[in-house]
Parts: structure tokens; C-alpha cells; sequence
């Protein structure tokens, strides 16, 4: 029962340096969705997708990006990490919206990523 | 657009106490409407759900009707545990659409 898996879970960088992240989901879901979490302003979403091929802006997406080539990865890339980046970076999956038992987001463990 | 209004915390108990966390929404349309709770170190995992007014969702103890008229979905629990201690997000989903969160509400639980 691996669910929403992410890596890495920790991870320290330097101003100006790259890096991605990985989601993976072995649910089969259609949606997949990056966000954010720091403390005092609750979840903001950056990145979403509706399906393979598909991403889509959040709240939040300036500094990030993503790709989502095979349904079940979903990628996020910092191409020039900022202090301001500095926060847990959660991955969650869905299945398609509508009826009843469905809706619901399932979501990683989250992954600590401080920029210095 | 949609949001969701979360009561302000921390939010400290003493074991056994009653608990209320209130949540009020706008939205057009039909949400469902969702309590998601994150232990600490943890990632955010569904509590309860509920898809239509007058709907209550229940699960551990916890409890929260879909109030259409006052478009709220408070959560309650008539005994919490130190266990409980918790970050409590309430969230809103229109159908096939972005979820919407509060900002969520930290309750700790002495013994």
C-alpha cells in the first residue's frame, strides 16, 4: 500500500541551485497536484494535474515547474532555488471529481526543502 | 472564487473535554466539503467527508454536518484524547474541480 510516495524527504540547497522532486502515485488517478505548506498560511497549491501530459498553474507557481509525462509521476523542478522557497512541499493525487467516495486527496509525507 | 474560514488556534484542551472547530464556506454550486487531519511530521489524511447538504460525516469519534443554510461544516468530538493532537484543515471541492483549504487549526490535547 505505497499510495502518494515522494522523494526526496529532506533536502538542503544552496541559493541559485536546482533541483527536482518527485511524486509518485500507484492509485491510478487522474489529478495530481503540488503544494506548498508554511507555517501561518495553510496550503497553497502551486502546480496541478489534470491528466497525463496536462499541467496547470496554482496559487503559486512563480519559481516552479513541472511535468507530468507518465500518469503516475507527477515532477516538480526549482530551477534557481530562493530562500523564499524555503518551506514542505506535499504531492497529492485524486481520482476524477464527481459522485459519491470520490473528491477525497490523497497526499504524500512531504518533503523539508530549506535554501540558504 | 471559493474559500474557506477556519476558527483561529491554537486550540488547547484538557483530555476528555468537548471539541468544536468551526468552518464556514463560500462557494457556488454544490461542494463537498472535507476535515483533513495532519499529525505532526505527517502529510495531511482525510477525517471525514461529506458530499450533500445535511450530510454528516463521522469517523474516530469526530463528526461534521453539511450545513447548506449556514454553509458551515463545523467539526466536533465529545471526548478528545491526547492522541488528537493534531493540525485539523478544513477543505471544500466543487465537483471535478481544485480543492480549497482553510488555513487549519492546531489543537494540542493535555492530559
Amino acid at each position: 500500500n505505497a499510495g502518494v510516495t515522494q522523494t526526496p524527504k529532506f533536502r538542503v540547497l544552496k541559493t541559485g541551485q536546482s533541483m527536482t522532486l518527485l511524486c509518485a502515485q500507484d492509485m491510478n488517478h487522474e489529478y495530481m497536484y503540488w503544494y506548498r505548506q508554511d507555517p501561518g498560511m495553510g496550503l497553497r497549491l502551486i502546480h496541478y494535474s489534470v491528466g497525463e501530459g496536462t499541467t496547470a498553474k496554482g496559487e503559486v507557481p512563480d519559481g516552479y515547474n513541472v511535468s507530468r509525462l507518465k500518469k503516475q509521476n507527477f515532477l516538480l523542478g526549482l530551477e534557481s532555488a530562493a530562500p523564499s522557497q524555503t518551506s514542505v512541499y506535499f504531492c497529492a493525487s485524486s481520482p476524477l471529481g464527481g459522485g459519491a467516495g470520490s473528491g477525497e486527496l490523497f497526499f504524500g509525507e512531504g518533503s523539508r526543502l530549506t535554501v540558504l | 472564487g471559493n474559500s474557506v474560514t477556519q476558527m483561529e488556534g491554537p486550540v488547547t484542551l484538557s483530555e476528555e473535554a468537548f471539541l468544536t472547530i468551526n468552518c464556514t464556506y463560500t462557494a457556488t454550486g454544490y461542494p463537498s466539503l472535507f476535515w483533513y487531519v495532519q499529525y505532526p511530521g505527517e502529510g495531511l489524511q482525510l477525517l471525514l467527508k461529506a458530499t450533500k447538504a445535511d450530510d454528516k460525516g463521522s469517523n474516530k469519534g469526530f463528526e461534521a454536518t453539511y450545513r447548506k443554510e449556514t454553509t458551515s461544516f463545523h467539526l466536533e468530538k465529545g471526548s478528545v484524547q491526547v492522541s488528537d493532537s493534531a493540525v485539523y484543515f478544513c477543505a471544500l471541492r466543487p465537483n471535478a474541480g481544485k480543492s480549497t483549504f482553510g488555513d487549519g487549526t492546531t489543537l494540542t490535547v493535555k492530559p
